[in-house]
């Protein structure tokens, strides 16, 4: 159990677009899904938690406004980077958790790369 | 301010070493804490630890929790050129979000 998708797996874009990251559980109900961010050489860094219904959490130094996360059903939460630039290009990366308590809300996606030209 | 840290950063070994990865967490709210894999592509999981003193092993590699000193090791034993790849401990919330620290760059050797 426990299986989380992500896609694109690799996309690049021109600088000034947007770019949509989808990510979907699979076979549970995830309440609660995070975006990390992952520079080169670099570890994972949480961007921002994605509840179901309601607004998502950024961390310190995110901006919502670039970083636009909708988690409108209970299987998919979208991350769509706006007028990218490329200093966002970076692998992002979401986990999803079917809520408090769960033995297995660690599960990842398997990620997208993103490259801004 | 919560903080995991990992030690050492990066080493190198030849096959057949035995190599200990060390992780130091000081978190609020702790739930768990995990190990995982990461070659070029998305982090593998490895290990959950939530209990003291309980050793987790698969294959070659173990990881033993101490929750009172709070630390936790990944060991590797009987190194292969496979086991190449960078070692990431985070620590966990009762809601699944993780902190991860730097990882560790280990490098087998033929």
């Amino acid at each position: 159990g426990a299986v989380v998708s992500q896609h694109p797996s690799r996309v690049i874009c021109k600088s000034g677009t947007s770019v949509k990251i989808e990510c979907r559980s699979l076979d549970f109900q995830a309440t609660t899904m995070f975006w990390y961010r992952q520079f080169p050489k670099q570890s994972l860094m949480l961007m921002a938690t994605s509840n179901e219904g309601s607004k998502a959490t950024y961390e310190q130094g995110v901006e919502k406004d670039k970083f636009l996360i909708n988690h409108a059903s209970l299987t998919l939460s979208t991350l769509t980077v706006t007028s990218a630039h490329p200093e966002d290009s970076s692998f992002y990366i979401c986990s999803a958790s079917p809520g408090q308590g769960a033995s297995y809300g660690y599960t990842f996606g398997s990620g997208t790369r993103l490259t801004v030209v | 301010e919560d903080k995991v840290v990992q030690s050492p950063l990066s080493l190198v070994v030849h096959e057949g070493d035995t190599v200990t990865l060390n992780c130091s967490y000081e978190v609020t709210n702790f739930r768990s804490l995990l190990w995982y894999k990461q070659e070029k592509k998305a982090p593998t999981f490895l290990f959950m630890l939530t209990s003291s003193g309980i050793e987790k092993k698969s294959g070659r590699l173990s990881s033993i929790l101490d929750k009172k000193e709070l630390f936790s090791i990944l060991n590797i034993t009987a190194t292969q050129t496979g086991d190449s790849a960078v070692y990431l401990c985070a620590v966990g919330d009762s809601w699944g979000k993780l902190q991860f620290g730097a990882g560790t760059q280990v490098v087998v050797t033929p």
